[in-house]
């Protein structure tokens, strides 16, 4: 089935420098792909869904770059600020299913 | 709309004993989601249920978990025997009909602890 790596699993960046988190995974039929944001003792929300069809999606704040012939999927929060710290989660899943396969989490801390 | 409700927030059990985790999904949502949720594994898929019957199971531990949806408003995960290592956040989600290109939206979870 679906593996999804997730790296680094923490990242520490000053207020104002950019976090650059990735993903790869291993299903070529993977057809959708999420970031979602879990903030300290809350639920996790979702920060952008992004189509098979586009390589580079624009967010407030954040970009996301789809990598399909290297089933890489990125996320690139530029400019971070204290209020970015938090847990982030790239999920994965295929056309032909609801499964949604989780990366492992990348921790977050943004120092002002 | 409340969201998806989970409760307990949080459950201490004995080893040994049985734990019963309750999901109240949106209003309206048919496909509903078990994750496990801890610090070194992540999120780790369960179960999923689309209008309440089981569809994929397979990162349910065979032995000891099971999970129930027996109508539209309510689904349950049920761990007997409750050990240590089941120690986690247990996480549900539900999500529109439309298949996987859906966002899921979280419950707060239940934090299990196995003494």
């Amino acid at each position: 089935g679906e593996q999804v790596e997730q790296r680094p699993p923490h990242l520490s960046v000053r207020e104002g420098d950019s976090a650059f988190i990735t993903c790869t995974y291993t299903d070529p039929n993977s057809y959708y792909f999420f970031w979602y944001k879990q903030e300290p003792g809350a639920s996790l929300q979702l920060l952008m869904k992004v189509f098979s069809s586009t390589e580079i999606n624009e967010g407030q704040g954040f970009t996301v770059l789809l990598n399909k012939k290297d089933k890489r999927l990125s996320l690139n929060l530029t400019a971070a600020h204290p209020g970015d710290s938090a847990a982030y989660f790239c999920a994965v899943s295929s056309s032909n299913t609801d499964k949604v396969v989780f990366g492992t989490g990348t921790r977050l801390q943004v120092s002002p | 709309n409340a969201g998806v409700i989970q409760t307990p927030r949080h459950k201490v059990t004995g080893k040994g004993q049985e734990a019963t985790l309750w999901c109240e999904p949106i209003s309206g949502h048919s496909a509903v989601f078990w994750y496990r949720q801890t610090i070194v594994q992540g999120l780790e898929f369960l179960t999923y249920f689309r209008n309440q019957a089981p569809i994929d199971d397979s990162g349910m531990p065979k032995e000891r978990f099971s999970a129930q949806m027996p109508n539209q408003s309510h689904s349950t995960l049920k761990i007997q025997s409750t050990q240590p290592q089941d120690s986690a956040v247990y996480l549900c989600a539900s999500s529109l009909p439309r298949l996987s290109n859906e966002r899921l939206f979280f419950g707060h979870g239940t934090k299990l602890s196995v003494l």
